[in-house]
């Protein structure tokens, strides 16, 4: 099993700094790496496919980078709205596998 | 629009069954590979199941295997989970989300078991 690494588990920022949220695998998984943030009481919604690949209606202050098994998601100049939390999941290897999480707070 | 639209959760005792769907419409459905992902209260998510775009392969965690039953019908773009011999462990918001990358997800059904 592909374990997802994640960290921080949490971290309280203040509104335009800048967030890394780094992912570490157990093993190579090539690109086949996914961002996710969740709000309280809302399904998870993708931010970056395939390590790097923006998606589709989100904003550009999300970025993602990596390969093999280290991976980040960069948020660039904070806003409020960005309270949540912020999962990697791998689709490499079976079973499929998520992080921890990362919960990041909005002082 | 891409739009997943689970149903079919609710309480049931240990031991028991339910069949959750997710209804899927906007896309290909035929087309693409379909997950299962469960949240369990205040908890992160884990990967359930996976089934191939055209239902052959069919995918399970260890948690589950041998009781949970992944399935699609194509003609009707609909995703199923039959889930058997439930335990309290099994509570949790079962989500469905579509393709390699689950880049698009249901708002998920909750499922309850409890006695």
């Amino acid at each position: 099993e592909t374990v997802l690494t994640q960290s921080p588990e949490f971290q309280s920022v203040t509104p335009k700094e800048k967030v890394t949220i780094t992912c570490r695998a157990s093993q190579n998984i090539g690109n086949s790496l996914h961002w996710y943030q969740q709000k309280p009481h809302q399904s998870p919604k993708v931010l970056i496919k395939y390590a790097s690949q923006s998606f589709s209606g989100v904003p550009s202050r999300f970025s993602g980078s990596g390969s093999g098994t280290d991976f980040t998601l960069t948020i660039n100049s904070l806003e409020a709205e960005d309270a949540a939390t912020y999962y990697c999941h791998q689709s490499s290897t079976l079973p499929r596998t998520f992080g921890q999480g990362t919960k990041l707070e909005i002082k | 629009e891409v739009q997943l639209l689970e149903s079919g959760g609710g309480m049931v005792q240990p031991g028991g069954s339910l069949r959750l769907s997710c209804a899927a419409s906007g896309f290909t459905f035929s087309s693409y590979p379909m997950n299962w992902v469960r949240q369990a209260p205040g908890k992160g998510l884990e990967w359930v199941s996976l089934i191939s775009g055209s239902g052959s392969s069919k995918y399970y965690a260890d948690s589950v295997k041998g009781r949970f039953t992944i399935s699609r019908d194509n003609s009707k773009n609909t995703l199923y989970l039959q889930t058997n011999s439930l335990r309290a462990e099994d509570t949790a918001v079962y989500y469905c989300a579509k393709g390699d990358s689950s880049d698009y997800w249901g708002q998920g059904t909750l499922v309850t078991v409890s006695s």
